[in-house]
């Protein structure tokens, strides 16, 4: 079975600043997709980015992007220019390619933004 | 707004109740899943629908089940309540199923059992 793991429970940073929240994941497939979703404290799970593992490139939305380490099974999320807006929980989360399509997460890294 | 809808926003019962959790997905996708957000298990995904039909399912308790319905909304169906089973429940939708597509979240319902 597939695991996901954030090390980081809490993580601050200052307004403007970039801050890079970590991911490393656990498989035995070769192919798989991996996201970030931001939980703000509406509650509402709001996907920031994702990535397709058998693309080498790394994916970037806007002030996100990714930095994909297959090898490593690493993840890792960097938001630039932070704003006080993307103060959130923030999970990772792990799919197949074939099979069960469900979403396993981790257990989240709390951002908070510094004014 | 995601564009996934889910009724009652909250809901507050007693132990040994039975509850429903009805979800409509984005218009236009087939495939709905449930996750449960609990404190002590994180995020765990709890049955997959497509189309009508059960698709996969995950860590979901005897006492849980669900449905997709020919207008492709989903209800799940929570019953003898615990209080262990105070969460936020999630339904999430995407388009198709087993092409990646990427699952969208609806807000939530919070159960509260007392």
């Amino acid at each position: 079975a597939q695991t996901v793991t954030q090390s980081q429970p809490e993580m601050s940073v200052q307004e403007a600043e970039t801050v890079t929240l970590s991911c490393t994941y656990d498989t035995s497939e070769s192919d798989y997709y991996l996201f970030w979703y931001k939980q703000p404290p509406s509650r509402q799970m709001i996907l920031v980015i994702r990535q397709e593992a058998y693309k080498q490139q790394n994916a970037t939305e806007n002030r996100f992007s990714v930095n994909f380490q297959k090898a490593a099974k690493s993840f890792s999320l960097k938001i630039s220019d932070s704003q006080l807006g993307d103060a959130a929980m923030y999970f990772c989360a792990y799919r197949s390619i074939f099979g069960n399509e469900k979403l396993t997460f981790g257990t989240g890294t709390r951002l908070t933004i510094i004014p | 707004d995601s564009g996934v809808t889910q009724t009652p926003k909250h809901l507050i019962t007693a132990t040994g109740q039975r509850v429903t959790l009805r979800c409509s997905p984005r218009s236009g996708d087939l495939s709905v899943y449930w996750y449960q957000q609990s404190l002590d298990q994180g995020l765990q995904f709890l049955i997959q629908y497509y189309n009508g039909e059960e698709r996969a399912k995950g860590n979901i308790l005897e006492r849980f089940s669900a449905q997709q319905f020919p207008d492709l909304h989903s209800e799940l169906n929570l019953s003898s309540l615990e209080l262990g089973d105070s969460a936020l429940y999630f339904c999430a939708s995407s388009v198709r199923s087993g092409y990646g597509d990427t699952q969208y979240f609806g807000p939530g319902t919070r159960l509260t059992v007392l």
